[in-house]
Order: C-alpha cells, then sequence, then structure tokens
C-alpha cells in the first residue's frame, strides 16, 4: 500500500534458519508494529516500536525479536524459524493516538517447512 | 486476555440484501477509537469504518453503518445493499489502553462474510 511496504512477500524457509522480514515507511509515523495473523486468532501482536530504538513486546513475542535503527525500517527476525511460526505477518504504522487507526502493509506469507 | 469478542465465525448474504457483524469488547477508558477492517482474498488490510466512543451518532460510509452502544460495549457493523465484492475477511479492532504509550490495537479474530450472488 502507500507509504508502506513489507519485503519478502512469501518466503519458504527450512525448519531452524534465521529468517529476517522487512517493513519499509515513507510516512514518518513514529508507531510501527508487526502483527500475525492466523486462523481462529486473528491478527495477534508480536512488537511494536515507538521510536528509533524504542521496541516492546506484544502478547506473542516468543521467538521473535526486532530492531528499529531508522524511523523507516521496522525488522522482524526469526531467529531459528520454527513450523509454529508458520503464518502471515503484517507490518502497520501509525501516527500516535490512533485517530485513524493503522495502514497496513500487503502481508508477508511466511511457510516454514 | 482476549478484549474483542466477535461472536460469529462466518456469515453469509444475498445479494443486495442487509447483514449485520457484531462486536463486543471490553475496557475501562471512556475515550477511544473503535474500527472495522475488511480483508478481500487480496489479504490487504482496508479500513472500513472508525467511530469516536464520546461521539452518540453512529459513524457511517456509504453502505456501511455502525450500531455503537456504549454502555453494552457493543460495536456492530451493517452492511446494507450487499455486494460480491463485500466477500472478505471483518475484523474489530480498538485500542484496550488510549493512554500514556501505548497506541496499540487489539483485533477481533474475525468474522468471514460470504455474499452470495
Amino acid at each position: 500500500d502507500a507509504g508502506i511496504t513489507q519485503s519478502p512477500r512469501h518466503k519458504v524457509t527450512e525448519t531452524g534458519t534465521p529468517v529476517t522480514l522487512r517493513c519499509h515507511q515513507t510516512e514518518n509515523h513514529r508507531y510501527m508494529y508487526w502483527y500475525r495473523q492466523d486462523p481462529g486468532h486473528g491478527l495477534r501482536l508480536i512488537h511494536y516500536s515507538y521510536g528509533v530504538k524504542d521496541t516492546d513486546k506484544g502478547e506473542v513475542s516468543d521467538g521473535y525479536s526486532v530492531s528499529r535503527s531508522k524511523t523507516e525500517d521496522f525488522l522482524l527476525t526469526l531467529e531459528s524459524a520454527t513450523s509454529s511460526q508458520t503464518s502471515v505477518y503484517f507490518c502497520a504504522i501509525s501516527g500516535g493516538r490512533l485517530n485513524y487507526g493503522y495502514t497496513f502493509g500487503s502481508g508477508t506469507r511466511l511457510t516454514v517447512v | 486476555a482476549q478484549t474483542v469478542t466477535q461472536s460469529q465465525p462466518e456469515m453469509s448474504v444475498q445479494e443486495a440484501e442487509t447483514v449485520t457483524l457484531s462486536c463486543t469488547y471490553d475496557t475501562s477508558e471512556n475515550n477511544y477509537y473503535l474500527f472495522w477492517y475488511k480483508q478481500p482474498p487480496s489479504r490487504q488490510m482496508i479500513l472500513v469504518i472508525r467511530q469516536e466512543a464520546y461521539k452518540q451518532q453512529n459513524a457511517t460510509e456509504n453502505r456501511f453503518s455502525v450500531n455503537f452502544q456504549k454502555a453494552a460495549k457493543s460495536f456492530s457493523l451493517k452492511i446494507s445493499d450487499s455486494q460480491l465484492g463485500d466477500t472478505a475477511m471483518y475484523f474489530c479492532a480498538f485500542p484496550p489502553n488510549s493512554g500514556g504509550s501505548n497506541y496499540k490495537l487489539t483485533f477481533g479474530k474475525g468474522t468471514l462474510l460470504t455474499v452470495n450472488p
């Protein structure tokens, strides 16, 4: 979507390998988020960032780490991918206060085999 | 803890008819926003409508409207004159903590709506 891009769009990886997903925004928004979407669970927050180098855990953070060295980039890393991390991952951005909710990226479908 | 509940995992409606998707939530806040998002088969998440909790008037966006019952903590989405393109997963969302720096949304599990010709 305009202003936020995720890469890659699809990825297949093997169990035990590290994986990094990238989220890039051009809106200069302060807040960035990583969610995973699974059938029957909706969207669940993994990690979020409220500024450069300021991050915090969400409800399903185990097995994931994040980094934000620049306002525009928010990286999600699976240190050692497991089959339970097969999911669709969404990045989202917000200017704060959530008056207008989030703007979402187009998602990354990750398959761990 | 789950703070947003969508009790209808799946629904279907005939084209041109009206359908209502339900959502309930739990909060102790008084001033907040509520949102409905649509996810068509393309996977893109699209904001459909938002409601400000301190406004009594229900939000409307073309064929989409909400029935907001603040005391009951209910936020349902009504789709009028359903179209085939409305077939999608619909998510209700709201920020459980609107104060401080906790600017994050909690989502319901979703309702899969199918519009039949």
